[in-house]
């Protein structure tokens, strides 16, 4: 069980696109199609964006995407909005186990 | 509307033990697995342990393997998480969530302070 891993930090300008890898194992990333991403503001609860690699919860806006190939899982966030910078965290299942990332922190500048 | 509430955290010396609980309200509680994920402060969240529907299963992160104990009333619509033998390093905001397509709805958190 260790944890994925994220880059420490992402920026982007406004209107830019970024995306944050998410890098795990055979046994959890690449075993399964159950990576989901979560945002996270200070002081608050994680926000979830992106479930099942791909899917998108209602009232998430479609500028955020999910991907996957191989070990390595990616959120992608188009168009950066000022709400946009934060903390995000990937989460994969690994059949007898959950694991997140390290976090990267996304500053829109 | 889907609530998770939190309860049971405080400070507690090393070795000691305390229970937290997390009541929910507003879903079919015996439908979903649920989990506890931990914050320790400035940190990343870590996932603990968790617990299917009908508590048939329980997992747990290699950290917490058998100091910790999850289980469920789901009479009551409430999941417990029991921590003995408490570290320093378990320090943290303990999140109750709800599985289900992600881990969508998330408690407010209480914090657990284990110093001496």
């Amino acid at each position: 069980q260790s944890a994925l891993t994220q880059p420490r930090s992402v920026s982007g300008s406004p209107g830019q696109s970024i995306s944050i890898s998410c890098t795990g194992t055979d046994r959890d990333v690449g075993g399964y199609n159950f990576v989901s991403w979560y945002q996270q503001h200070p002081g608050k609860a994680p926000k979830l964006m992106i479930y099942d690699v791909t899917e998108r919860p209602s009232g998430v806006p479609d500028r955020f995407s999910g991907s996957k190939s191989g070990n390595t899982a990616s959120l992608t966030v188009s168009g950066l909005q000022d709400e946009d910078d934060g903390d995000y965290y990937c989460c994969s299942y690994g059949g007898t186990y959950f694991s997140f990332g390290g976090g990267t922190k996304l500053t829109v500048l | 509307e889907v609530q998770l509430v939190e309860s049971g955290g405080g400070l507690v010396q090393p070795g000691e033990s305390l229970r937290l609980s997390c009541a929910a309200s507003g879903f079919t509680f015996r439908n979903h697995r649920m989990h506890w994920v931990r914050q320790a402060p400035g940190k990343g969240l870590v996932w603990v342990s968790c617990i299917e529907g009908d508590a048939s299963t329980t997992k747990y992160a290699d950290s917490v393997k058998g100091r910790f104990t999850i289980s469920r009333d789901n009479a009551r619509d409430t999941v417990y998480l029991q921590m003995n033998s408490l570290r320093a390093d378990d320090t943290a905001v303990y999140f109750c969530t709800r599985d289900g397509g992600g881990l969508a709805y998330w408690g407010q958190g209480t914090l657990v302070t284990v110093s001496s």
